[in-house]
Protein backbone atom coordinates (compact mmCIF):
# COMPACT_ATOMS: atom_id res chain seq x y z
CA UNK A 1 0.00 0.00 0.00
CA UNK A 2 1.54 3.54 -1.00
CA UNK A 3 2.99 5.55 1.86
CA UNK A 4 3.36 9.13 1.66
CA UNK A 5 6.11 11.24 4.08
CA UNK A 6 6.63 14.56 4.30
CA UNK A 7 10.04 16.17 5.62
CA UNK A 8 11.63 19.44 6.07
CA UNK A 9 12.27 21.82 8.47
CA UNK A 10 9.83 23.00 10.71
CA UNK A 11 10.86 26.57 11.25
CA UNK A 12 11.53 28.80 8.70
CA UNK A 13 12.03 33.07 9.09
CA UNK A 14 10.08 35.41 7.09
CA UNK A 15 10.98 36.05 3.48
CA UNK A 16 12.60 33.50 3.36
CA UNK A 17 12.06 29.88 1.80
CA UNK A 18 10.07 26.74 2.64
CA UNK A 19 11.54 23.34 1.16
CA UNK A 20 9.69 20.50 1.98
CA UNK A 21 10.31 16.41 -0.01
CA UNK A 22 7.51 13.82 0.14
CA UNK A 23 8.89 10.66 0.14
CA UNK A 24 6.78 8.24 -2.03
CA UNK A 25 7.14 4.29 -0.72
CA UNK A 26 4.98 0.96 -2.15
CA UNK A 27 4.39 2.85 -5.41
CA UNK A 28 6.18 3.91 -8.33
CA UNK A 29 5.82 7.91 -8.34
CA UNK A 30 5.28 7.78 -12.61
CA UNK A 31 2.17 6.48 -12.18
CA UNK A 32 0.34 9.01 -10.85
CA UNK A 33 -0.55 12.77 -10.23
CA UNK A 34 1.28 14.36 -7.05
CA UNK A 35 0.32 17.19 -4.85
CA UNK A 36 0.64 19.60 -2.05
CA UNK A 37 -2.17 20.46 0.12
CA UNK A 38 -2.05 22.71 3.47
CA UNK A 39 -3.66 23.55 6.54
CA UNK A 40 -3.37 26.58 8.86
CA UNK A 41 -3.92 25.37 12.47
CA UNK A 42 -7.49 25.16 13.25
CA UNK A 43 -8.52 26.04 9.92
CA UNK A 44 -9.49 24.73 6.29
CA UNK A 45 -7.59 22.93 3.72
CA UNK A 46 -6.22 25.12 0.83
CA UNK A 47 -4.69 23.25 -2.66
CA UNK A 48 -1.69 24.18 -3.53
CA UNK A 49 -0.49 22.28 -6.70
CA UNK A 50 0.34 19.46 -8.14
CA UNK A 51 2.91 17.76 -10.64
CA UNK A 52 2.86 14.53 -13.16
CA UNK A 53 6.05 12.32 -13.43
CA UNK A 54 6.57 14.35 -16.68
CA UNK A 55 7.17 17.22 -14.92
CA UNK A 56 3.97 18.87 -15.90
CA UNK A 57 2.74 21.29 -12.47
CA UNK A 58 -0.48 23.13 -12.18
CA UNK A 59 -0.88 25.70 -8.97
CA UNK A 60 -3.41 27.22 -7.37
CA UNK A 61 -3.16 31.05 -9.14
CA UNK A 62 -3.16 32.36 -5.21
CA UNK A 63 0.06 31.31 -4.65
CA UNK A 64 1.82 30.41 -8.18
CA UNK A 65 4.05 33.60 -7.97
CA UNK A 66 5.31 31.50 -5.16
CA UNK A 67 5.26 28.48 -6.05
CA UNK A 68 7.52 26.03 -7.76
CA UNK A 69 7.06 21.96 -7.12
CA UNK A 70 9.61 20.21 -8.25
CA UNK A 71 9.91 15.57 -8.74
CA UNK A 72 13.03 13.45 -8.32
CA UNK A 73 11.79 10.05 -10.26
CA UNK A 74 14.82 8.24 -8.98
CA UNK A 75 14.37 9.07 -5.57
CA UNK A 76 10.17 8.63 -6.06
CA UNK A 77 10.08 12.34 -4.31
CA UNK A 78 8.79 15.25 -5.31
CA UNK A 79 8.81 18.54 -3.17
CA UNK A 80 7.44 22.29 -2.87
CA UNK A 81 9.25 25.39 -2.48
CA UNK A 82 7.31 28.22 -1.45
CA UNK A 83 9.57 31.73 -1.58
CA UNK A 84 8.98 34.70 0.37
CA UNK A 85 7.09 33.32 2.95
CA UNK A 86 5.28 34.87 6.22
CA UNK A 87 3.02 34.15 9.51
CA UNK A 88 0.39 33.52 7.02
CA UNK A 89 2.40 30.60 6.06
CA UNK A 90 2.30 28.88 8.94
CA UNK A 91 0.56 25.53 8.32
CA UNK A 92 0.56 21.85 8.58
CA UNK A 93 1.83 20.65 4.91
CA UNK A 94 -0.03 17.35 3.53
CA UNK A 95 1.34 15.56 0.53
CA UNK A 96 -1.10 13.46 -1.26
CA UNK A 97 -2.07 11.15 -4.55
CA UNK A 98 -3.98 12.09 -6.71
CA UNK A 99 -6.12 9.10 -8.39
CA UNK A 100 -7.76 8.13 -11.24
CA UNK A 101 -11.48 8.10 -11.42
CA UNK A 102 -12.78 5.88 -13.71
CA UNK A 103 -16.34 7.13 -13.22
CA UNK A 104 -15.58 10.87 -14.11
CA UNK A 105 -12.77 10.66 -15.62
CA UNK A 106 -11.15 13.15 -13.18
CA UNK A 107 -9.11 12.70 -10.77
CA UNK A 108 -9.35 12.97 -6.65
CA UNK A 109 -6.73 13.03 -3.73
CA UNK A 110 -7.55 8.69 -1.85
CA UNK A 111 -3.69 9.10 -0.23
CA UNK A 112 -2.52 11.62 1.95
CA UNK A 113 0.58 11.76 4.24
CA UNK A 114 0.74 12.41 8.27
CA UNK A 115 1.57 16.03 7.28
CA UNK A 116 4.14 18.51 8.94
CA UNK A 117 4.04 21.64 10.48
CA UNK A 118 5.83 24.73 9.30
CA UNK A 119 6.57 27.85 11.40
CA UNK A 120 7.12 30.94 10.17
CA UNK A 121 8.67 33.17 12.45
CA UNK A 122 12.14 34.81 13.02
CA UNK B 1 -12.88 30.07 -9.03
CA UNK B 2 -15.26 27.51 -6.84
CA UNK B 3 -16.42 28.59 -3.52
CA UNK B 4 -17.80 26.16 -1.53
CA UNK B 5 -20.17 26.30 1.63
CA UNK B 6 -20.99 23.40 4.15
CA UNK B 7 -23.64 23.44 6.37
CA UNK B 8 -24.14 22.99 9.52
CA UNK B 9 -21.15 24.27 10.84
CA UNK B 10 -21.50 21.94 14.22
CA UNK B 11 -23.31 19.22 14.39
CA UNK B 12 -23.92 18.38 17.94
CA UNK B 13 -25.75 14.49 17.44
CA UNK B 14 -25.63 11.43 20.07
CA UNK B 15 -24.12 7.61 18.83
CA UNK B 16 -26.76 5.91 16.60
CA UNK B 17 -28.64 9.00 15.65
CA UNK B 18 -28.41 9.69 11.63
CA UNK B 19 -25.90 12.50 10.38
CA UNK B 20 -26.75 14.62 7.33
CA UNK B 21 -24.07 17.23 6.28
CA UNK B 22 -24.53 19.65 3.28
CA UNK B 23 -22.50 21.15 0.64
CA UNK B 24 -23.21 23.76 -1.84
CA UNK B 25 -20.61 25.00 -4.65
CA UNK B 26 -20.68 28.22 -6.32
CA UNK B 27 -20.65 26.67 -10.09
CA UNK B 28 -22.37 23.00 -11.01
CA UNK B 29 -19.11 20.32 -10.51
CA UNK B 30 -18.18 18.80 -13.92
CA UNK B 31 -19.13 14.96 -14.20
CA UNK B 32 -19.60 15.16 -10.16
CA UNK B 33 -16.53 15.52 -9.04
CA UNK B 34 -17.02 16.08 -5.62
CA UNK B 35 -15.24 14.58 -2.62
CA UNK B 36 -16.39 13.95 1.30
CA UNK B 37 -12.79 13.69 3.61
CA UNK B 38 -13.00 12.91 7.74
CA UNK B 39 -10.51 14.35 9.75
CA UNK B 40 -9.62 13.65 13.06
CA UNK B 41 -7.29 16.01 15.42
CA UNK B 42 -3.70 15.24 14.74
CA UNK B 43 -4.54 13.21 11.68
CA UNK B 44 -4.81 13.81 7.53
CA UNK B 45 -7.86 13.69 6.22
CA UNK B 46 -9.29 10.55 5.16
CA UNK B 47 -11.09 9.82 1.89
CA UNK B 48 -14.47 8.67 2.10
CA UNK B 49 -16.40 9.61 -0.99
CA UNK B 50 -15.38 10.37 -4.61
CA UNK B 51 -17.60 10.81 -7.31
CA UNK B 52 -20.20 12.07 -4.86
CA UNK B 53 -21.77 8.77 -3.99
CA UNK B 54 -18.90 6.29 -4.56
CA UNK B 55 -17.30 4.89 -1.37
CA UNK B 56 -13.96 4.95 -0.83
CA UNK B 57 -12.10 1.15 -0.10
CA UNK B 58 -12.79 0.46 3.48
CA UNK B 59 -15.04 2.32 4.14
CA UNK B 60 -18.45 1.27 5.85
CA UNK B 61 -21.31 1.37 4.39
CA UNK B 62 -23.19 3.71 6.90
CA UNK B 63 -21.57 6.13 4.95
CA UNK B 64 -23.22 7.24 1.69
CA UNK B 65 -23.26 10.50 -0.47
CA UNK B 66 -25.70 11.77 -2.85
CA UNK B 67 -26.25 15.11 -5.21
CA UNK B 68 -25.45 16.48 -8.19
CA UNK B 69 -24.60 20.15 -9.52
CA UNK B 70 -24.17 22.37 -6.76
CA UNK B 71 -25.78 20.66 -4.02
CA UNK B 72 -24.55 17.67 -2.07
CA UNK B 73 -24.70 15.44 0.51
CA UNK B 74 -22.93 13.07 2.99
CA UNK B 75 -25.15 10.93 5.24
CA UNK B 76 -24.19 8.85 8.24
CA UNK B 77 -26.81 6.79 8.59
CA UNK B 78 -25.72 5.64 12.55
CA UNK B 79 -23.28 7.74 14.43
CA UNK B 80 -20.33 5.69 15.34
CA UNK B 81 -18.01 6.95 18.71
CA UNK B 82 -15.48 6.70 15.70
CA UNK B 83 -17.35 9.17 13.24
CA UNK B 84 -16.99 11.86 15.58
CA UNK B 85 -14.89 14.27 13.74
CA UNK B 86 -14.58 17.24 11.03
CA UNK B 87 -15.82 16.64 7.23
CA UNK B 88 -14.54 18.29 4.09
CA UNK B 89 -16.64 18.57 0.99
CA UNK B 90 -13.91 19.34 -1.99
CA UNK B 91 -14.70 19.74 -5.71
CA UNK B 92 -11.68 17.80 -7.96
CA UNK B 93 -13.31 19.07 -11.66
CA UNK B 94 -11.49 22.17 -12.06
CA UNK B 95 -8.52 23.70 -11.14
CA UNK B 96 -7.92 25.11 -8.42
CA UNK B 97 -9.55 22.37 -6.29
CA UNK B 98 -11.09 24.05 -3.35
CA UNK B 99 -12.14 22.67 0.10
CA UNK B 100 -14.93 23.15 2.23
CA UNK B 101 -14.76 24.69 5.18
CA UNK B 102 -15.73 21.92 7.26
CA UNK B 103 -18.64 20.52 9.48
CA UNK B 104 -17.49 19.10 12.97
CA UNK B 105 -19.81 16.61 14.24
CA UNK B 106 -19.88 16.14 17.89
CA UNK B 107 -20.68 14.63 20.52
CA UNK B 108 -24.20 16.10 22.31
Amino acid sequence: QVQLQESGPGLVKPSETLSLTCTVSGDSITSYYWSWIRQPPGKGLEWIGYIYYSGSTNYNPSLKSRVTISIDTSKNQFSLKLTSVTAADTAVYYCARKYYDLSTGYYYFDRWGQGTLVTVSS
Amino acid sequence: EFVLTQSPGTLSLSPGERATLSCRTSHSVISNCLAWYQQKPGQSPRLLIYGASSRATGIPDRFSGSGSGTDFTLTISRLEPEDFAVYYCQQYGTSPFAFGPGTKVDIK
